[in-house]
């Protein structure tokens, strides 16, 4: 079945350290977006790809870094630099004019 | 500034009831989405609306987008416990590089 894989679905990270949040899709789109989510709230975009090899910063950028090696991964780094990492993470991609299609999410904590 | 208002943003009825849900935009755009939202699921696409005028309908819910006054409803009809989620509209701003922008969400509780 074609669709959007996040994995994992919950993560731990330690002060000081960089974790790798991961999304695969099979649904051969070319764009692929990462939104954090806070309890209660919306959805804020982090970084967006519209295209291999490219990539621009969303709304809250600042704390993470992502990559587009190849059209159907698009890894999220969530860094050291951002303080407040703790949230839900949710992956989407679309292709043009079509709505985003959703992963399951990433549930990230502190330790 | 790109905006995207819902309300309410929580929103407590009965079983068989109706209500609707409001959702306003700051600049021009005539694609909008409403998805839903399971407690700690990720989102599900309900309705694609394209154009002034635009009308879907699925079940017991039905959305509508009025372009002119930047502001799409979606109308429940004779609510059921099925439908208790949070539902977020989310609006495409073509002239800001096709700029997703969501809505705050509104948490539908229906009470048996």
């Amino acid at each position: 079945d074609g669709g959007i894989t996040q994995s994992p679905k919950y993560l731990f990270r330690k002060e000081g350290q960089n974790v790798t949040l991961s999304c695969e899709q099979n649904l051969n789109h070319d764009a692929m977006y990462w939104y954090r989510q806070d309890p209660g709230q919306g959805l804020r975009l982090i970084y967006y790809s519209q295209i291999v090899n490219d990539f621009q910063k969303g709304d809250i950028a600042e704390g993470y870094s992502v990559s587009r090696e190849k059209k159907e991964s698009f890894p999220l780094t969530v860094t050291s630099a951002q303080k407040n990492p703790t949230a839900f993470y949710l992956c989407a991609s679309s292709s043009i004019n079509q709505p985003q299609h959703f992963g399951d999410g990433t549930r990230l904590s502190i330790l | 500034e790109l905006k995207v208002e819902q309300n309410p943003l929580f929103l407590s009825m009965q079983e068989g009831k109706n209500y609707t849900i409001y959702c306003n935009y700051s600049t021009t755009s005539d694609r909008l989405y409403w998805y839903r939202q399971d407690p700690g699921k990720s989102l599900e696409s309900l309705f694609v609306l394209l154009s002034n005028g635009a009308v879907k309908q699925e079940g017991r819910l039905m959305a509508s987008l009025d372009t002119k006054a930047r502001l799409s409803t979606l109308h429940i009809t004779a609510a059921v416990h099925d439908l208790s989620a949070t539902y977020f509209c989310a609006v495409d701003f073509m002239e800001y590089g096709n700029k997703l922008v969501f809505g705050a969400g509104t948490i539908l509780r229906v009470k048996s």
